[in-house]
């Protein structure tokens, strides 16, 4: 079974580009949830996802950033024009679909970096 | 307001000695606490968690201790191997429909263990 994915691992990008980050869960989950963690700092809750559901986007920034987890596929966060404040480890982690008590399953992450 | 502190941002603890790692809490209504273990470029790892109905939980070397008047938990590593040096996150959660799976990060403790 294999674990949670992400690519890309790492990713570069000059201000105002966009990025895309993309986050498949392990088999059988269906929640999903991004974290972002900045340099010298713990991982911060962004958003939690069901299949094609938003349950959860309490930690996003209201603008340039966005989720979805659609019926087919991974799930994306997508950040648009970025800023070099955006450069920062990106987890996606997944949990089964029995309960709120679950433990979420992390994938190795995506490093952005803004030039 | 940062719900989950880790005040010890690193410890360094002899091979074979008893590595203790703390965490404070403010929210009273968390009901789930994880501690993760996390090594450079992977991601976060589950280690072990405890219900907030239990103030006990053992797996192995490791022991996490929870005490809910203080709102404090504590990971104990007995005996401490050098492969157990990581960075070590505290994380709470509330059992809740609408917060399901939403898990809050300490900033981490850097484990070094000497050989």
């Amino acid at each position: 079974n294999a674990g949670v994915m992400q690519n890309p691992r790492h990713l570069v990008r000059r201000r105002g580009q966009e990025a895309r980050l993309r986050c498949s869960p392990m088999k059988g989950h269906s929640h999903v949830y991004w974290y972002r963690q900045l340099p010298e700092e713990g991982l911060k809750f962004m958003v939690y996802l069901q299949k094609e559901n938003i349950i959860d986007e309490s930690g996003m920034p209201k603008e340039r950033f966005s989720a979805e987890f659609p019926k087919e596929g991974p799930s994306i966060l997508r950040i648009q024009q970025v800023v070099r404040g955006d450069s920062a480890a990106y987890f996606c982690a997944s949990s089964p679909p029995s309960g709120a008590q679950e433990t979420q399953y992390f994938g190795p992450g995506t490093r952005l970096l803004v030039l | 307001d940062q719900q989950v502190k880790q005040n010890s941002p690193s410890l360094s603890v002899q091979e074979g000695r008893i590595s203790i790692l703390n965490c404070d809490y403010t929210n009273s209504m968390f009901d789930y606490f994880l501690w993760y273990k996390k090594y450079p470029a992977e991601g976060p790892t589950f280690l072990i968690s405890i219900s907030s109905i239990k103030d006990k939980n053992e797996d192995g070397r490791f022991t996490v201790f929870l005490n809910k008047s203080a709102k404090h938990l504590s990971l104990h590593i007995v005996p401490s191997q050098p492969g157990d040096s990581a960075v070590y996150f505290c994380a709470a959660s509330l059992f809740d429909n609408t917060n399901a799976g939403k898990s809050t990060f300490g900033d981490g403790t850097t484990l070094t263990v000497k050989p």
